[in-house]
């Protein structure tokens, strides 16, 4: 099946600064690849996604690329700021059961 | 707000008991997922139902069994419970308007087993 690997599993950065999280993934299937963000005991937050038939996606700080030769896309913020601080987790989808597997999460604090 | 509901949002019980959880898609969508998350884990996928019939299974136990009704909204009964079975529970749905990857989740039943 599907596996789906994270890094790095903490990132701390300066507010203004810019964060990258990194994924791969197993199953060259997959064509579909969304980012969530989950803050403290609340729901993953879908972000930002893109698909396979595209390299790279914007939404105004954020942007995800993917590189489908090597298996693996990133997440890309901007200018962070300190409500960015969460833990985000990459996912792949595969099949058409739209099953998501997802990365073991990245936990991002924006500090001051 | 992602349109999902679930309910409880808490729900404390003791070993070998049964509980029942249960989720209420977005307004129009016919995807249903079940996902658990334990204490500093990811989300691991247990099941999809689609338009009321099973679609996709993860790592779901035998003790644990789910359905989706006519109305779409889903339920998952966990049985002969565990204290490893301690988790955030969540349900996503997506289907809207033919579009079926996008996934919403919803704000997840806290199930503590003592």
């Amino acid at each position: 099946g599907e596996n789906v690997e994270q890094h790095p599993s903490t990132l701390s950065v300066q507010e203004g600064d810019s964060a990258v999280i990194k994924c791969t993934y197993s199953d060259s299937a997959s064509n579909y690849f969304p980012w969530y963000k989950q803050e403290l005991g609340k729901r993953p937050q879908l972000i930002i996604d893109i698909r396979s038939n595209v390299g790279e996606k914007k939404d105004q700080r954020i942007a995800v690329t993917l590189n489908k030769t090597a298996k693996h896309f990133s997440l890309h913020i901007t200018e962070t700021q300190p409500e960015d601080s969460a833990v985000y987790f990459c996912a792949a989808l595969t099949g058409t059961a739209s099953k998501l597997t997802f990365g073991t999460g990245t936990r991002l604090q924006v500090t001051l | 707000d992602s349109g999902v509901t679930q309910t409880p949002k808490h729900l404390i019980t003791a070993t070998g008991q049964r509980v029942t959880l249960r989720c209420s898609p977005r307004s129009g969508d016919l995807s249903v997922y079940w996902y658990q998350q334990s204490l500093d884990q990811g989300l691991q996928f247990l099941i999809q139902y689609y338009n009321g019939e099973e679609r996709a299974k993860g790592n779901i136990l035998e003790r644990f069994s789910a359905q989706q009704f006519p109305d779409l909204h889903s339920e998952l009964n966990l049985s002969s419970l565990e204290l490893g079975d301690s988790a955030l529970y969540f349900c996503a749905s997506s289907g809207r308007q033919g579009v079926t990857y996008e996934q919403y989740f919803g704000p997840g039943t806290r199930l503590t087993v003592t």
